[in-house]
């Protein structure tokens, strides 16, 4: 268990739908990441919040927005749904994030599938 | 816009063999991290280089930092089956150093 805890693990769900994947960051870290990685592809990364505020930004299309609460847990949004957003959701978590060198702790991974 | 690539993209070895994986950064990194993930599971944090021509050692692991710091290597001395999986280097963004881009990884897998 890494300690970032990441819902659901799997979820199935149709065109068009909306759906929000929850991270927990490892206890400590102030930064949440969230990258989307696809059938047998690599790490994109889509967002970045440091307690509370949007840090950076990736390719992450207008349809998918994100927030990072109070409470320091992070919610992916992701709405009008296509098939080609079938892929796995990872979340990760750094004690600062204010840097490039921050390790990230990553989450199991939310498996989002778009029939 | 930065690109972070690997080298090879697939390698298959048999137990025992040696293996390497290349990275090459289009920029300077400040920094370089490798991280591996196993079949199904979550990529894990392997290690960081910082300095240029770093070399650090993890048992069987060797990794290099290039003198330029736009290349990195890791290379695996005598695989076993537990080294399968992708293994991604990582580095910090052009345009904002905090976010962190992976490469586009290198899968191992290995022949018993």
């Amino acid at each position: 268990d890494s300690g970032v805890t990441q819902t659901p693990k799997h979820l199935i769900t149709a065109t068009g739908q909306r759906v929000t994947l929850r991270c927990s960051p490892r206890s400590g870290d102030l930064s949440v990441y969230w990258y989307q990685q696809s059938l047998d592809q690599g790490l994109q990364f889509l967002i970045q919040y440091y307690n509370g505020e949007e840090r950076a930004k990736g390719n992450i299309l207008e349809r998918f927005s994100a927030q990072q609460f109070p409470d320091l847990h992070s919610e992916l949004n992701l709405s009008s749904l296509e098939l080609g957003d079938s892929a796995l959701y990872f979340c990760a978590s750094s004690k600062t994030g204010l840097s490039g060198a921050n390790v990230l702790t990553f989450g199991a991974g939310s498996r989002l599938t778009v029939l | 816009g930065q690109q972070v690539m690997q080298i090879p993209q697939y390698q298959h070895v048999q137990e025992g063999e040696d293996f390497t994986t290349y990275c090459n950064s289009s920029t300077t990194l400040s920094n370089i991290q490798w991280y591996k993930q196993r079949p199904g599971g979550h990529p894990v944090f392997l290690i960081q280089l910082v300095k240029s021509g770093e070399v650090k050692k993890q048992k069987r692991l060797t990794f290099q930092f290039g003198e330029a710091k736009k290349n990195s290597s890791l290379h695996i001395t005598a695989t076993q089956t537990t080294d399968v999986g992708t293994y991604f280097c990582a580095g910090p963004g052009y345009s904002s150093a905090s976010k962190i881009i992976f490469g586009s990884g290198t899968r191992l897998s290995i022949r018993p």
